[in-house]
C-alpha cells in the first residue's frame, strides 16, 4: 500500500533551517512528483512546490524560491524539503503529498516545525 | 498574483444540498485548471474529494460532485451529512507547473 512517512516534529530558533523529510513506500518512488504543502496552524493550505524523483527537477511557488530547496534520495525513495532563514511565520504543518496527475492521492501524515526562541 | 477564492465559510443543513465555489480574483476557472477538492476536518490530513473537475477519488460518496458553474469551480454536496462538516479547499493549476490552493470553506453542517 501507498505510504508517505514523514519526520517528526522541531522545534527550530528563528534564522534558523529545517529539513524535512518524506519516505515513500508501496509505489514506484520515481514515477510520481510530490509536492509540498503548508498549512499554518488555523489557517489554510498553501502551495510550495514540487519535486520529480526521477530527474530531481523542481518548482517552487514564488513565494518560497530562495528559502526552498527540494531535493530527493532515490536510493532511500525518500524525499526532502528544507526551508531556511526561519521566522516564527513559518511555525505550521509541513505535508507531502503524491501528485497523482492532477491531484494529490496520497499524503503524509505532516510534520509539525514550530519557530519559537 | 491570481488568488484563489472561496467563500470563507457556509452553511448547510442535514440532508441539504450545498454549493461550494472557486473562482480566480482576476479571470475564469476551466478545465484546464485542472480543479480538484479536499476535505480535511481538524487534525486530519487533506483528502482527494473530487479532481480533473468532476471525477470523484476512489471512495468518495457519490453525493460530491465537481462542476464547472459560470466562471469558477463548483463542488456541490447533496443531501449532507453531520461528518461533512470540514474545511474544503479547492487547488488549481496556473500553468508553468504552478498550483494554487483556495482559502478553504469552512462548512458547518446544522
Amino acid at each position: 500500500q501507498v505510504q508517505l512517512v514523514q519526520s517528526g516534529a522541531e522545534v527550530k530558533q528563528p534564522g534558523a533551517s529545517v529539513k524535512v523529510s518524506c519516505k515513500a513506500s508501496g509505489y514506484t518512488f520515481t514515477g510520481y512528483h510530490l509536492h509540498w504543502v503548508r498549512q499554518v496552524p488555523g489557517q489554510g493550505l498553501e502551495w510550495m512546490g514540487w519535486i520529480h524523483p526521477n530527474s530531481g527537477d523542481t518548482n517552487y511557488a514564488q513565494k518560497f524560491r530562495g528559502r526552498v530547496t527540494m531535493t530527493r534520495d532515490r536510493s532511500i525513495n525518500t524525499a526532502y524539503m528544507e526551508l531556511t532563514s526561519l521566522t516564527s511565520d513559518d511555525t505550521a504543518v509541513f505535508y507531502c503529498a503524491r501528485d497523482a496527475g492532477t491531484s494529490y492521492d496520497f499524503w503524509g501524515q505532516g510534520a509539525l516545525v514550530t519557530v519559537s526562541s | 498574483q491570481t488568488v484563489v477564492t472561496q467563500e470563507p465559510s457556509f452553511s448547510v443543513s442535514p440532508g441539504g444540498t450545498v454549493t461550494l465555489t472557486c473562482g480566480l480574483s482576476s479571470g475564469s476557472v476551466s478545465t484546464s485548471n485542472y480543479p480538484s477538492w479536499y476535505q480535511q476536518t481538524p487534525g486530519q490530513t487533506p483528502r482527494a474529494l473530487i479532481y480533473n473537475t468532476n471525477t470523484r477519488s476512489s471512495g468518495v460518496p457519490d453525493r460530491f460532485s465537481g462542476s464547472i458553474l459560470g466562471n469558477k469551480a463548483a463542488l456541490t454536496i447533496t443531501g449532507a451529512q453531520a461528518d461533512d462538516e470540514s474545511d474544503y479547499y479547492c487547488l488549481l493549476y496556473m500553468g508553468s507547473g504552478n498550483w494554487v490552493f483556495g482559502g478553504g470553506t469552512k462548512l458547518t453542517v446544522l
